[in-house]
């Protein structure tokens, strides 16, 4: 199994630029999520899902837009990139969405907004 | 959402066992409280998870108060490369609905 996978790793974009950061799990794990971690914080949750064509939101959604279309894929897209997306982002799955299950990580994706 | 409170950051000698305290006064009945660790530059990584009893696997154990209102985390015997932000989150349907919510954990350092 590869896991959980970000891409791409490093990206630098313009102030009002759109962009989509990919993640993709091959453990036919339901639940999926997206955090951003800023310098020297803790995890923020951004969107999760629960399964195939189901989303929420976490605590930080604004300027962002996700889709499950599959249960492998949960792409994370931002609109209109701002200075303060400037984070890392992480994506997270787990084999179910209760308690029990401990989540994966991806190896984040560093973005800059310029 | 239910929170959970950890120092800001702490210090252990290699080879010294390290127990690190969580708070979690408001936890419901069906949270389970799990702990994860981040390297430097790295993604968190799973460590443990409890309910109620006591759990232990290669890495590290948990210690459940009684009440459940706290925890700790146990490393028997802390090496260099325990030396990370180690996050305790109450994961369960009535915190916060399939939700994992990260406080800012606490940071461990480890002398040689």
């Amino acid at each position: 199994n590869a896991g959980v996978t970000q891409t791409p790793k490093f990206q630098v974009l313009k102030t009002g630029q759109s962009m989509t950061l990919q993640c993709a799990q091959d453990m036919n794990h339901e639940y999926m999520s997206w955090y951003r971690q800023d310098p020297g914080m803790g995890l923020r949750l951004i969107h999760y899902s629960v399964g195939a064509g189901i989303t929420d939101q976490g605590e930080v959604p604004n300027g962002y837009n996700v889709s499950r279309s599959t249960t492998e894929d949960f792409p994370l897209r931002l609109l209109s990139a701002a200075p303060s997306q400037t984070s890392v982002y992480f994506c997270a799955s787990s084999l179910a969405s209760g308690g029990r299950d401990e989540q994966f990580f991806g190896p984040g994706t560093r973005l800059t907004v310029l | 959402d239910a929170k959970t409170t950890q120092p800001n950051s702490m210090e252990s000698n290699e080879e010294e066992p390290v127990h690190l305290p969580c708070n979690h006064s408001t936890i419901s009945g069906t949270d389970y409280i799990h702990w994860y660790r981040q390297l430097p530059s790295q993604g968190p990584e799973y460590v443990i998870h409890g309910l109620t009893s006591n759990v232990n696997n290669r890495m590290a154990s948990l210690a459940i108060a009684e009440d459940r209102k706290s925890s700790t985390l146990i490393l028997h015997r802390a090496t260099l490369r325990d030396a990370a932000v180690y996050y305790c989150i109450l994961r369960g349907r009535t915190s916060g609905t399939y939700k994992y919510i990260f406080g800012t954990g606490t940071r461990l350092k480890v002398l040689a």
